[in-house]
Formats: C-alpha cells, structure tokens, sequence
C-alpha cells in the first residue's frame, strides 16, 4: 500500500539541528522526496535521494535514507528563522505519482 | 513571472454552487495535476493528465471534473459545491522523469476555497 508517515510539529531553537523523521511503505520507491510549504505558498521541492543511495547532503540540508527500515530524515543544520515552514516527505509510486506524508510544522524560535 | 499560476488565489462559495478553479502552467510540461490539502491529510491526488487527451481519476475524484484546455491550462470544476469539499487546492507540473531527478512536481501557489 501507499502510506507515508511524519510527525506532525517539530519546535527548534534557532541555531540547533532539526531532524524530521519521515516512514514509507512502498519498497519499490524509486525516488524519495523532501518538500517545503512557506505560508500561503505552494511546495517547493527541496531535495531527493534515489532508492540505491543511503545519505545525500546538499549544503545546510542532509537526507539519511534506511531502505531496511523504510526510513527517511532530513536534518537542517543551523536551522534559520527563514526554515520555518511545512516539510513534506514524499515517495514516488511510479514515474509520475506522488505519495505525500501529512507534513511536518516546524517553528523555528529564538 | 510564475512558472504555475492559479486562479483565484481565495474563494468563497455556497453550497450547491458551480466552481472553476483554473490553472496555467509555462513550463512547457505535458503533465499536470490537481490536489487537494486537508490539514493533518497532506496532500491527496484528484484527477491528473499526461496531455490535452489523457486525463485520468486520482485517489478522491468524486465531485470533481477537470478540463485540459490545452497543453498549458488544466482547470478543476466542482459541479455542486458542498461543505467537505473545503480545502486548499494546488495545481502542479511535470515533465517526464528523467536522470536522476524522477519526476519533480512543480506547483502553484494554492486556492483556498471555503464553501458555506
């Protein structure tokens, strides 16, 4: 089945870590997603990892994939008043759908 | 300029009313999408299309129809508006995954659309 799971609010000191868990169940997900919503915007991709990889970094942001476990995070270093949004994970079904999580708040405070 | 509007951007309706939301996109992508967003639901996929005359049922069409006006505009009608239809809805794009990069999905801006 199609099922994607995130913990709904996350609140993080500005300047900490933050880490956003997210849970799959499609074992044959090709490419994993990370989106974020700003306030009355629409997603915005941030990153992806294809299945075959297990971390990808990109600057301030780290994707940690366990394919065993279904497993997907992303870790913002140093996180910014400006990080504060709605992060969703996503995993591809098949070439052009898209199976989204509820999505993560996260509040950023100083 | 947005490379994927909508419009409007905010509407209020009755119910039982007809609604359009309508999307155009410059991307030059065949494919577009429609979804709807439910807080704590994420997003969940309503009708999407490959080009003008592949247009296909997603998870939760019930209630909704699309036209596929052409390659850049893809427009959602609800027939008769009720109370649960509710929601923020975002039209989206993409071509056809290639590379590395899958199919990333380009969306629009949002309607949130309140029916009373």
């Amino acid at each position: 089945g199609e099922d994607v799971e995130q913990s709904l609010f996350l609140s993080v000191r500005e300047g900490d870590s933050s880490v956003i868990n997210c849970t799959y169940t499609d074992s044959s997900s090709t490419y994993l997603y990370w989106y974020k919503q700003e306030p009355g915007a629409g997603l915005q991709l941030l990153t992806y990892i294809f299945s075959n990889m297990d971390m990808k970094q990109d600057q301030r942001l780290t994707v940690l994939l366990n394919k065993k476990d279904k497993h997907l995070s992303l870790r913002i270093a140093d996180t910014q008043t400006g990080d504060s949004a709605i992060y969703f994970c996503a995993e591809s079904i098949n070439d052009y759908k898209l199976s989204f999580g509820a999505g993560t708040t996260v509040t950023v405070r100083a | 300029d947005a490379d994927v509007t909508q419009t409007p951007r905010n509407r209020i309706t009755k119910t039982g009313k007809r609604i359009m939301l309508e999307c155009s996109q410059t991307k030059g992508h065949d494919r577009m999408y429609w979804y709807r967003q439910d807080p704590g639901l994420g997003l969940r996929l309503i009708y999407y299309s490959f080009d003008v005359k592949d247009i296909n049922k997603g998870e939760i069409s019930d209630g909704y129809s699309v036209s596929r006006q052409a390659q850049a505009k893809f427009s959602l009608s609800l027939e008769s508006a009720i109370p649960n239809q509710t929601a923020l809805y975002f039209c989206a794009t993409s071509d056809l995954g290639y590379g590395n990069r899958g199919s990333e999905q380009f969306f629009g801006p949002g309607t949130r659309l309140t029916v009373l």
